[in-house]
């Protein structure tokens, strides 16, 4: 049960160019979201998704997209990269648990970027 | 919004000692969650315990949700307890988002 996979692993891009972190999880989990971790600090949430097709904003969701085409698979997408999103971005996935609240929450093991 | 606290902040210990750490929240919660993060980054969900107790081995936590506060017991800690341990919490009007708590940094000493 390989749970919430994450890649790449490690990243570096030059500023202006874009790229698309892959995230996907095999627990047929509703509930699929995008952190993002700078040094030293929690977890701020970047996007989120609680069914194929739904997407929905975080707290920190400028320069960033995401879609939700399949229940196995959230992409983050990196539109022009600044050196403010070097970050460890965490990919987390759950079940909902009725209209408003999810369950246990899985993170992948993270993805760390670094924007020269 | 709902505010979320975690004391202490930091805690230094050596190896075989008991320790608490609390998470209050201003709100109403309709689940909270404890989480660890180890030294090389990785996040592990202990418990999902919107109320009651619960115990994983050596870990036990209690939420006592009229009270707004949540407890994470760890006993006979050992060196690979270190970490930052998190707890989140939603609300009845978060719309999913986790609400993240500062966190407490745990140092085990062999």
């Amino acid at each position: 049960n390989a749970g919430v996979t994450q890649t790449p692993k490690f990243q570096v891009l030059k500023t202006g160019q874009s790229m698309t972190l892959q995230c996907a999880q095999d627990m047929n989990h509703e509930y699929m979201s995008w952190y993002r971790q700078d040094p030293g600090m929690g977890l701020r949430l970047i996007h989120y998704s609680v069914g194929a097709g739904i997407t929905d904003q975080g707290e920190v969701p400028n320069g960033y997209n995401v879609s939700r085409s399949t229940t196995e698979d959230f992409p983050l997408r990196l539109l022009s990269a600044a050196p403010s999103q070097t970050s460890v971005y965490f990919c987390a996935s759950s079940y909902r648990t009725g209209s408003l609240g999810t369950g246990e929450l899985f993170f992948g093991e993270g993805s760390r970027l670094t924007v020269l | 919004g709902i505010q979320v606290e975690q004391s202490p902040p930091d805690l230094i210990l050596q190896e075989g000692a008991n320790s608490t750490l609390r998470c209050n929240f201003s709100d109403s919660v309709n689940n909270l969650q404890w989480f660890h993060q180890n030294p090389w980054g990785q996040l592990i969900n202990l418990f999902y315990i919107p109320s009651g107790t619960k115990q994983n081995g050596r870990l036990s936590a209690t939420t006592v949700a009229t009270e707004r506060y949540s407890l994470l017991y760890i006993s006979s800690s050992q060196t690979t307890d270190s970490g930052v341990y998190f707890c989140a919490v939603v609300t009845f009007d978060s719309n999913y988002q986790l609400i993240w708590g500062a966190g407490t940094k745990l140092i085990i000493k062999p």
